[in-house]
């Protein structure tokens, strides 16, 4: 099955700063890749999404890179807050096929915005 | 339109006790999903199930139970409580016909305490 890593698993940077969360994948057949934000006691929600057909994709301060043939992806927060406070999980799935939609997540970068 | 609710929020059980937890949605989505999300561990796909009446075993089965008995409701049971399963427990549901450009709608979250 699919397996995905994701690093750091903390990371602590200055308001203000870029912040940049890299994942690995290891099936090739992966074509979703979203990335959602948890706060504190709250749901995952999904902050930006890419599929395999894209290399890029941006939102605002927000920005996600693929790389299909090293497997890899990014999250990339530009102009940080502390309201970016928060822990961050890369996915992966094949949405399509018999996947039905099941998303591998990554472990979580805890990241922390300094004011 | 309340999307997926969970119940319950909190739960604190002895080891070998039982208990059964409550996902349902509103949104007529086929798939619906359990995960339990760990420190460091990210989110780790139960079981699933892709329609009224179907489950299927997902990455950490050992140990739950699952029921669809309608589209709207699934149920994940723990028959013999164990501290290994202290953990929050996330539901997800999806659409079938929208998956490709849809997110994964997550409930809030039952946090479960085994001692």
């Amino acid at each position: 099955g699919e397996n995905v890593e994701q690093h750091p698993s903390t990371l602590s940077v200055q308001e203000g700063d870029s912040a940049v969360i890299k994942c690995t994948y290891s099936d090739s057949a992966s074509n979703y890749f979203p990335w959602y934000k948890q706060e504190l006691g709250k749901r995952p929600q999904l902050i930006i999404d890419i599929r395999s057909n894209v290399g890029e994709k941006k939102d605002q301060r927000i920005a996600v890179t693929l790389n299909k043939t090293a497997k890899h992806f990014s999250l990339h927060i530009t102009e940080t807050q502390p309201e970016d406070s928060a822990v961050y999980f890369c996915a992966a799935s094949n949405a399509g096929g018999t996947s039905y939609g099941k998303l591998t997540f990554g472990q979580g970068t805890i990241l922390t915005v300094h004011p | 339109n309340a999307g997926v609710t969970q119940t319950p929020k909190f739960r604190v059980l002895k080891t070998g006790q039982s208990m059964t937890l409550l996902c349902a949605q509103d949104m007529n989505h086929e798939y619906m999903y359990w995960y339990r999300q760990d420190p460091g561990m990210g989110l780790r796909l139960i079981h699933y199930s892709v329609g009224e009446g179907t489950t299927a075993k997902g990455e950490v089965p050992d140990g739950y139970n699952v029921s669809r008995l309608k589209k709207q409701n699934f149920l994940l049971g723990l028959e013999s409580a164990a501290p290994s399963q202290t953990s929050v427990y996330f539901c997800a549901s999806n659409n079938r016909r929208t998956l490709h450009n849809s997110p994964l709608h997550f409930g809030n979250g039952t946090r479960l305490t085994v001692t």
